[in-house]
């Protein structure tokens, strides 16, 4: 059974810092990593990283993934407010459903 | 059409009662999915559609739950005696293939409490 574990559960932040979300993960096919973030209803996409070693980048979010580390990383620089949300890391397998297998999420607050 | 609607937003309903939740995916996309979201935990799958065939369903999915998209456009899940480990948020998604390029499209989710 796939799986992702993220970490950590939980962070508290000031605005302005910059923080390092990890996701580790276990897929008998691996297909891609995506990034969502949930604010308080929808996930919205952020990333998806099929290539290891290659890094996307949106503004002050970027994200990595390593295949033979088997994990990805999100960064957030200059966090503000704005970014305090869940965020949620999944993985795709090669079946023909596409369908993701998420992490719990990691809950993101940033203060003034 | 700008995105993946749901219906109701929240739905209380007492233990032993059917529910039906409706999902409009973005018109052009011919994929759905539901996945179920408990507190504290990620989106679950519980099963998706090409046009109007279901290809996969979740063992998450118990026989008191059901799925449609008839003429592939609009969805329900009906959950049928309804009980308190249903309560959660039954979030819906939609994508134009398989979506992994850009990842799904999910729609604000129907909250369900069961009491």
């Amino acid at each position: 059974e796939d799986k992702v574990v993220q970490s950590p559960l939980s962070l508290v932040v000031h605005e302005g810092d910059t923080v390092t979300l990890n996701c580790s993960y276990e897929v008998t096919n691996f297909r891609s990593l995506l990034w969502y973030k949930q604010e308080k209803k929808a996930p919205t996409f952020l990333f998806m990283l099929t290539s290891s070693g290659i890094e996307k980048k949106s503004g002050r979010l970027s994200s990595i993934l390593d295949k033979k580390e088997l994990s990805s990383i999100l960064n957030i620089t200059a966090t503000q407010t704005g970014d305090s949300a869940i965020y949620l890391c999944a993985v795709a397998n090669t079946g023909t459903a596409s369908k993701l297998t998420f992490g719990t999420g990691t809950r993101l607050q940033v203060t003034l | 059409d700008t995105g993946v609607s749901q219906d109701p937003r929240h739905k209380i309903t007492k233990r032993g009662q059917n529910v039906t939740f409706r999902c409009d995916p973005i018109s052009e996309h011919n994929r759905l999915y539901w996945y179920r979201q408990t507190l504290g935990q990620g989106p679950e799958f519980l099963t998706y559609f090409q046009n109007e065939a279901q290809l996969e369903k979740s063992r998450l999915l118990s026989d008191r739950f059901s799925a449609e998209r008839p003429k592939g456009s609009f969805s329900t899940l009906e959950i049928q005696r309804t009980e308190q480990g249903d309560s959660a948020m039954y979030l819906c998604a939609s994508s134009l293939g398989t979506g992994l390029f850009n990842g799904y499209t999910f729609g604000s989710g129907t909250r369900l409490t069961v009491v």
